[in-house]
């Protein structure tokens, strides 16, 4: 059974760039959550998606934003990136939203913003 | 909202020794879960143990096992005989109505 695919592994962008990060759930897995981690700041929540629609959402600003499609793949963008928006991000699925499977976690995207 | 504390930055054991890691959080929902993951340096998130609010039983994961709660709010992990294998970064995590919420982690070193 494969795992939680995320696209790219790294990623170098300039600062004012936008970037869109991929992540394919387990098959079968409806739930799709974001994280940001960083050194400083620790594991964030983003946001979740569950069946398409967006059922949660992290303290994060506007420029941060994500979708989920029909085959439960889900994207993150980040528009006009910061120095700051340097960090690991984290996709995780689970079969149900905010169910007691726990999330399956994908390797993560090392964003780096120059 | 709820809020995750791991007040042990770093612990070290022996190994074939027992180790406990401390969790505290803070909610006033009375249905969540809370799960403990590990993190080697290879960054993969590994989901170690699970436990639902609503059982009042410890959930055991072979050498995983919690002590769970509810009352005073805490969720501990231990280790029994600990293996060079779980060195690692280890999250506590609170699953609510905001989403996932992670404490900032504990560094396990396992000395030989």
């Amino acid at each position: 059974k494969a795992g939680v695919t995320q696209t790219p592994r790294y990623l170098i962008k300039t600062r004012g760039q936008q970037v869109t990060l991929s992540c394919s759930p387990i098959s079968g897995h409806r739930s799709v959550s974001w994280y940001q981690q960083t050194p400083g700041q620790g594991l964030q929540f983003l946001f979740e998606y569950f069946s398409e629609t967006q059922r949660n959402k992290g303290n994060f600003p506007g420029r941060f934003s994500g979708r989920q499609f029909s085959n439960s793949r889900s994207e993150m963008n980040v528009s006009t990136l910061e120095l700051g928006d340097s960090a690991l991000y984290l996709c995780a699925s689970s079969l149900l939203y905010r169910g007691p499977y726990g999330y399956t976690f994908g390797s993560g995207t090392r964003l780096t913003v120059v | 909202a709820q809020t995750v504390t791991q007040s042990q930055p770093e612990m070290s054991v022996q190994e074939a020794e027992t180790v406990t890691l401390s969790c505290t959080y803070d909610t006033s929902e009375s249905d969540y879960y809370l799960f403990w993951y590990k993190q080697p340096p290879s960054r993969q998130m590994i989901l170690v143990i699970r436990q639902e609010a609503y059982k009042q039983q410890n959930a055991t994961e072979n050498r995983f096992s919690v002590n769970f709660q509810k009352a005073a709010k805490s969720f501990s992990l231990k280790i029994s005989d600990s293996q060079l294998g779980d060195a690692a970064m280890y999250f506590c995590a609170y699953s609510g109505a905001d989403g996932l919420t992670f404490g900032k982690g504990t560094h396990l070193i396992i000395q030989p």
